[in-house]
């Protein structure tokens, strides 16, 4: 395993489309994140799943946006009708929780995505 | 609600020289601290985790610190190289009031290491 993949790693869509990403984390993490960045900032949390559960949605997340997990393996980020403020970088991470412990976030190359 | 911030924005220095990046968070109430490093485009690349219990912790020219009564933590970077140019970004990790871990992302300090 050669850590956490993203695809596609650039989409351009016209305002109105809708787009889903997909991220592959590393096999043995349980943990899963969702992160936006736009430029000069640092990424915001959206969401993340425990498994195929997902615990925790960020008022980012509006309801245009969904998220799954589904088999608690690689997991999929939907926007819907977009906008040309969702234009930015789609960050996934993995990590593995244990015992309340919170091991190291892995990050994956990210989504650039370009509303036009 | 949590705030991270990193001073400076930007940090131009000289090859060779030592240097320290800050990282200050409002609510002490944390689980860890993780430093990052990112690319111009890219993804970030994990540096250092310092659990909560632990005071820092070291990789090769890397040395982060936690101060938890005060907020703060340090990236020392030692002997610096042309190779370190890039924003290093810290984010700290809690658990809300609801059970759920919640991650924040300071601004980044963006590093020039100059030949």
């Amino acid at each position: 395993d050669t850590g956490v993949s993203q695809n596609p790693r650039h989409k351009i869509t016209k305002r109105g489309q809708n787009v889903t990403f997909r991220c592959d984390p590393i096999s043995e993490h349980n943990r899963l994140y969702w992160y936006r960045q736009t430029l000069g900032q640092g990424p915001e949390f959206l969401t993340y799943f425990q498994n195929e559960a997902q615990l925790e949605k960020s008022r980012l997340l509006s309801d245009r946006f969904s998220a799954e997990r589904p088999k608690g393996s690689f997991s999929t980020l939907e926007i819907q009708r977009t906008e040309q403020g969702d234009s930015a970088m789609y960050l996934c991470a993995s990590s593995l929780a244990k015992d309340s412990i919170f091991y190291e976030q892995y990050f994956g190359p990210g989504t650039r995505l370009t509303v036009t | 609600k949590q705030e991270v911030t990193q001073i400076p924005a930007a940090l131009s220095v000289p090859e060779g020289e030592n240097l320290v990046l800050n990282c200050s968070f409002t609510d002490s109430a944390i689980y860890n601290l993780q430093w990052f490093r990112q690319d111009p485009g890219k993804g970030l690349t994990s540096l250092l985790l310092i659990q909560s219990s632990q005071r820092e912790q070291t990789s090769g020219r890397l040395n982060a610190s936690l101060d938890k009564s005060s907020g703060r933590s340090t990236l020392y970077i030692a002997a610096s190289q042309p190779g370190d140019s890039a924003t290093y970004l810290c984010a700290v990790q809690r658990v809300n009031s609801g059970g759920y871990q919640k991650v924040t992302f300071g601004t980044g300090t963006k590093l020039q290491v100059i030949p």
